[in-house]
């Protein structure tokens, strides 16, 4: 299958820092990326739909303001988290749509982010 | 909103054994996605459903989308220690492509 990868894998910062995570789609297009927030021991919850060359849309209840998305290239997306919080400590997850003949989504490895 | 309902929400099961786990929905999907993540780890896709009454396999794995589009099935066969962990089961929005997950099926072997 199509390969996703996340950098960095894992993050530990102070509070109120920002943190930046990239996902990229390695061997195929995404014009459609994904972000997803896993807490543990739950499901992937849909953060946001990350489009490239214009705005990222939000899932009901995602500070826009708070989880920046940018997807500059048709290869990248990077989520940040600005002014951290401990409550913001959890598994981010990218997805990446690949729309060859199975339109299919395919997953990054995770980052953890630890927020002290 | 979409729901999914997946069960069971965990098993635990001697190697050999066959499992079987389903998802239930709400809503309409034009695709059933199963999928397996190993703890800190993201997702990976083992079978993607298409067609309504659509059967695939992949291995020791078979799936099944319903034929109303509501619901799907995931069959392990012969069980062995690499199987642990958590199988979600998504399903695909019809417009916006995205993807609603089911809570997961814990899954432990006992070799």
């Amino acid at each position: 299958g199509a390969v996703v990868s996340q950098h960095p894998s894992r993050v530990i910062c102070k509070s109120g820092t920002s943190v930046k995570i990239e996902c990229r789609s390695l061997d195929f297009q995404a014009t459609t990326m994904f972000w997803y927030r896993q807490f543990p021991k739950q499901s992937l919850m849909l953060m946001a739909t990350s489009n490239e060359g214009s705005k990222a849309t939000y899932e009901q209840g995602v500070e826009k303001d708070k989880f920046l998305i940018n997807h500059a290239s048709l290869t990248l997306s990077t989520l940040t988290v600005t002014s951290a919080h401990p409550e913001d400590s959890s598994f981010y997850i990218c997805s990446a749509r690949d729309q060859t003949s199975t339109d299919t989504q395919y997953f990054g490895p995770g980052t953890r982010l630890t927020v002290l | 909103g979409q729901q999914l309902n997946q069960s069971p929400q965990s098993m635990f099961i001697q190697e050999g054994e066959d499992v079987s786990m389903n998802c239930t929905s709400s809503s309409i999907f034009n695709t059933w996605l199963w999928y397996k993540q190993d703890p800190g780890e993201g997702p990976v896709l083992l079978i993607a459903l298409y067609k309504a009454g659509e059967l695939t396999s992949n291995g020791r794995l078979t799936a099944q989308f319903g034929i109303t589009r509501k619901d799907s099935f995931l069959n392990i066969s012969a069980s062995i220690p690499s199987d642990v962990g958590i199988y979600f089961c998504a399903g695909q929005d019809l417009s916006s492509y995205k993807l609603i997950f089911g809570s997961g099926t814990r899954l432990l072997v006992r070799p």
